[in-house]
């Protein structure tokens, strides 16, 4: 069984930059065509779309986003990051990772990490 | 980028009633299309893919159809677990999108 698992600060201050982890368990990162993506979720909003890491290390970003944001994988600890640079209270979200699967939707999710921007 | 349209914003039904929540992309995404509903405090969970592929595990009550810009995603017979919120979203194109979510209330 597939799951991930978010982890990360709850509050940051305007600013700072969001680091965000995501753990997977009966999974290797190295295995063929695992694809994984991060998304957020203000309260009471929308789904976005922020990032997205393939298995040969092709990396996309937000259009919006794409100068903020930095998707990495650490291997020998199963694990992909996120760091998200001067953050602001707009930024306010639930923050989840997910595996894209082979017909490119987002089939494992994450609970998600709530994350509060403010001084 | 492509922007996902969903109507009704929320819309309120009762157990057994039949269900349709409509899905519109600003361009043709083919079958670029997966729903997935959304418990409050809760992930969201993969319901259809491809436009009209049932996830494993979703109950056969839940359908999807549409091809290129219009889509629609039904509820056959409303059960009291299914009150939630259900997002639309492209695979198309680079960056992915979703639809601002319609939230399915109780009568």
């Amino acid at each position: 069984q597939v799951t991930l698992k978010e982890s990360g600060p709850a509050l940051v201050k305007p600013t700072q930059t969001l680091t965000l982890t995501c753990t997977f368990s009966g999974i290797s990162l190295t295995s063929s065509e695992v694809r994984v993506a991060w998304i957020r979720q203000p309260p009471g909003k929308a789904l976005e779309w922020l990032a997205r890491l393939d298995w040969n290390d092709d990396r996309v970003y937000s259009t919006s986003l794409k100068t903020r944001l930095t998707i990495s994988k650490d291997t020998s600890k199963n694990q992909v990051g996120l760091t998200m640079t001067n953050m602001d209270p707009i930024d306010t979200a639930t923050y989840y990772c997910a595996r894209i699967s082979r017909k490119d939707a987002f089939d494992i999710w994450g609970q998600g990490t709530m994350v509060t921007v403010s001084s | 980028d492509i922007q996902m349209t969903q109507s009704p914003s929320s819309l309120s039904a009762s157990v057994g009633d039949r269900v349709t929540i409509t899905c519109r992309a600003s361009q043709s995404i083919y079958t670029y299309l997966n729903w997935y509903q959304q418990k409050p405090g809760k992930a969201p969970e993969l319901l259809i893919y491809v436009a009209s592929s049932l996830q494993s595990g979703v109950p056969s009550r839940f359908s999807g159809s549409g091809s290129g810009t219009d889509f629609t995603l039904t509820i056959s017979s409303l059960q009291p677990e299914d009150f939630a919120t259900y997002f639309c979203q492209q695979s198309h194109s680079t960056p992915r999108t979703f639809g601002q979510g319609t939230r399915v209330e109780v009568k």
